[in-house]
């Protein structure tokens, strides 16, 4: 079955520098791959998707690149701020069954 | 996107004792999950909630420990039946609305078992 892998399970970086966390994946039918941030206490929130049909995605400080050849990809934060500290998760899924595979998350620390 | 109203928010419960989970969604959904989330972990997904069947379950998840219903297109239910302090954990419930790919997550129940 699909695995998803996610590293570093743990970053801290300085406020305003950028954070990169990666993940990759097995099963090459995957077309569908969510990252969540979830702070504490909270429910997981969406905060950026891409499918298999699209190379790169953009939302203000945040983008996704994604390598279907390698079947990995990756969630870009720039100018990072306090408020973007929180547990990040990555996911994919397929058509057959519509579930998530879910990483093991990165607990991002943005240090002032 | 959809609203999810979950229901209880937290509970402590006796072990042995069933615990039943609602989630409420504003809007038709073509899919509901059931998650379990321990502190600091991933989610692991419990099973597939199916309108009018069954929930496929995952494996490690069993139906006479965790029944699931979903009668309609909005409303889906979770019991953790004869509870051990085991099943102390943060319960999700998700939903994957019609012809969007998005996944929203209901708010969590907290269960704690003692």
């Amino acid at each position: 079955g699909e695995n998803v892998e996610q590293h570093p399970s743990t970053l801290s970086v300085q406020e305003g520098d950028s954070a990169v966390i990666k993940c990759t994946y097995s099963d090459s039918a995957s077309n569908y791959f969510p990252w969540y941030k979830q702070e504490l206490g909270k429910r997981p929130q969406l905060i950026i998707d891409i499918r298999s049909n699209v190379g790169e995605k953009k939302d203000q400080r945040i983008a996704v690149t994604l390598n279907k050849t390698a079947k990995h990809f990756s969630l870009h934060i720039t100018e990072t701020q306090p408020e973007d500290s929180a547990v990040y998760f990555c996911a994919a899924s397929t058509n057959s069954n519509y579930q998530l595979i879910w990483g093991a998350g990165t607990k991002l620390i943005i240090k002032p | 996107s959809a609203v999810i109203s979950q229901k209880p928010s937290r509970d402590i419960c006796q072990r042995g004792t069933s615990l039943t989970i609602q989630c409420q969604v504003d809007s038709q959904v073509t899919m509901m999950f059931w998650y379990r989330q321990q502190p600091g972990q991933s989610l692991t997904l419990i099973a597939t909630a199916n309108q009018g069947s069954e929930a496929t379950y995952e494996s490690g998840f069993v139906i006479d420990k965790f029944p699931i219903s979903r009668p309609n297109l909005t409303f889906s239910t979770l019991t953790v039946s004869n509870m051990s302090p085991e099943d102390s954990s943060i319960y999700l419930c998700s939903v994957l609305q019609t012809g969007l790919y998005g996944y929203t997550f209901g708010s969590g129940t907290r269960l704690t078992v003692v």
